[in-house]
């Protein structure tokens, strides 16, 4: 069946400039989550959605960092006045339970 | 929080076993993963255990936890060419607040034929 998707699937963009994330995940799971793999700091949580709760923001790092989820299915992250320490790769996972999620292809995010 | 630590690289020749090891910090960790990245590539879940288990065993995958130590091992038995890839490990807590994954920094496995 179809698995998480990501889009765009690589994104270069310029200091100072706003870019926005999608991620589809799969149909049916409740539980959606955002991390980011960078270089220097590996695999790090970013934010997570269940079902119509409030999400947990905890591991977002600078509050030009957003995230919404419509109707409980795609998700967007939002990046304002992009860094130069933003470029990474953001990863999506959705998850149907409590134990097991599943990875999309990521964003390669390069700022310029 | 938890740390969670991996050696950085092993290479292995084709058909021998690979164990790749890892070590964690937070023994409240409800489940430990083991994940596969290939170049370019997202993670794909290869095999997961559940804390109160010591041992998890999935075609050629072989996975041990030592809870006393805080250690956890992944061992590729045949491993193939195709096994070449970057394995991370990663700690869930799975609590109210949700199953937020901690990796360790990941293991490059290299696969000589």
């Amino acid at each position: 069946g179809a698995g998480v998707s990501q889009s765009p699937s690589n994104k270069v963009t310029e200091k100072g400039k706003d870019v926005e994330l999608r991620c589809d995940p799969i149909s049916g799971h409740t539980a959606l989550y955002w991390y980011r793999q960078s270089l220097g700091q590996g695999l790090e949580f970013l934010i997570y959605f269940q079902g119509n709760s409030a999400p947990d923001k905890s591991g977002l790092p600078s509050d030009r960092f957003s995230a919404e989820r419509t109707g409980g299915s795609v998700s967007t992250l939002t990046i304002q006045r992009t860094q130069q320490e933003d470029s990474a790769v953001y990863l999506c996972a959705s998850s149907p339970t409590s134990d097991t999620q599943y990875f999309g292809p990521g964003t390669r995010l390069t700022v310029l | 929080g938890e740390d969670v630590e991996q050696s950085l690289f092993l290479s292995v020749r084709e058909g021998d076993s690979s164990v790749i090891n890892c070590t964690y910090t937070d023994s409240s960790s409800t489940y430990l993963y083991w994940y596969k990245q290939e170049p370019g590539a997202g993670l794909q879940l290869l095999t997961y255990i559940f804390s109160n288990m010591d041992m998890k065993q999935d075609q050629r995958l072989t996975v041990l936890l030592n809870k006393k130590d805080k250690h956890l091992s992944l061992r590729i038995a045949d491993t193939q060419t195709g096994d070449s890839a970057i394995y991370f490990c990663a700690g869930g807590m799975n609590n109210n607040a949700g199953n937020m994954l901690t990796f360790g920094g990941g293991t490059r496995l290299m696969v000589k034929p």
